[in-house]
């Protein structure tokens, strides 16, 4: 099974760019890279998911190198509301990992 | 209101009770996790359904736990002679299934069990 190792804690300021990587050094060929946001007292909710290159929607981008070694989530001009802990998830079929969490917090 | 719902949504319960909790997927998905997360920590895999057929169980997943899902829609996860260490957020999830790639999973938003 994949290992992800995470920051524990990031600060930001409202507007700014936040890019949290995650590594997981002993990804497997199949698996598949997810990142999710979680809030106090939730389950955690959808942001993207890709397994090579770039990915991008609409509220983030993901940046996964050739290795694969590592990914990373990129949150376009963070608001007040994006204080949460972001977990990273590889897997395939029934084996997922999610990394310890990322707890970004957004300063006026 | 067409995401995952789980009931309860908390729990307490005294030291060596079973309690047993419900989770309802996504209709279209026939991928159904079930994830224990204790505060501070990430979601561990605890098992996991495709369809009705329970697929992979995690060694965390100890003989006093048992999951089933009837006719491949609802889960129940059931934990027996419940311990002190059982009190966690017991996290849902549901997903598309398909052998070719990973989908998204969607997730409940969790019943919380205190054990006493």
């Amino acid at each position: 099974l994949a290992k992800t190792t995470q920051p524990i804690s990031m600060d930001s300021y409202e507007g700014q760019e936040v890019n949290i990587t995650c590594s997981h050094n002993n990804i497997a060929t199949n698996d598949y890279i997810t990142w999710y946001q979680q809030f106090p007292s939730q389950g955690p909710r959808f942001i993207i998911q890709g397994y090579k290159t770039k990915v991008t929607n609409e509220v983030a981008s993901l940046f996964i190198p050739a290795d694969r070694k590592s990914s990373t989530l990129s949150l376009p001009r963070v608001s007040l509301s994006d204080t949460a802990v972001y977990y990273c998830l590889v897997g395939y079929g029934q084996n997922f990992v999610f990394g310890p969490g990322t707890r970004l917090s957004v300063l006026p | 209101d067409t995401g995952v719902s789980q009931d309860p949504r908390h729990k307490i319960t005294k030291r060596g009770q079973n309690v047993t909790f419900r989770c309802d997927p996504i209709s279209e998905h026939n991928r159904l996790y079930w994830y224990r997360q204790t505060l501070g920590q990430g979601p561990e895999f605890l098992t996991y359904f495709q369809n009705e057929a329970q697929l992979e169980k995690s060694r965390l997943l100890s003989d006093r736990f048992s999951a089933e899902r009837p006719k491949g829609s609802f889960s129940t996860l059931e934990i027996q002679r419940t311990e002190q260490g059982d009190s966690a957020m017991y996290l849902c999830a549901s997903s598309s299934g398909g052998w070719d790639r990973v989908y998204e999973q969607y997730f409940g938003p969790g019943t919380r069990l205190t054990v006493t």
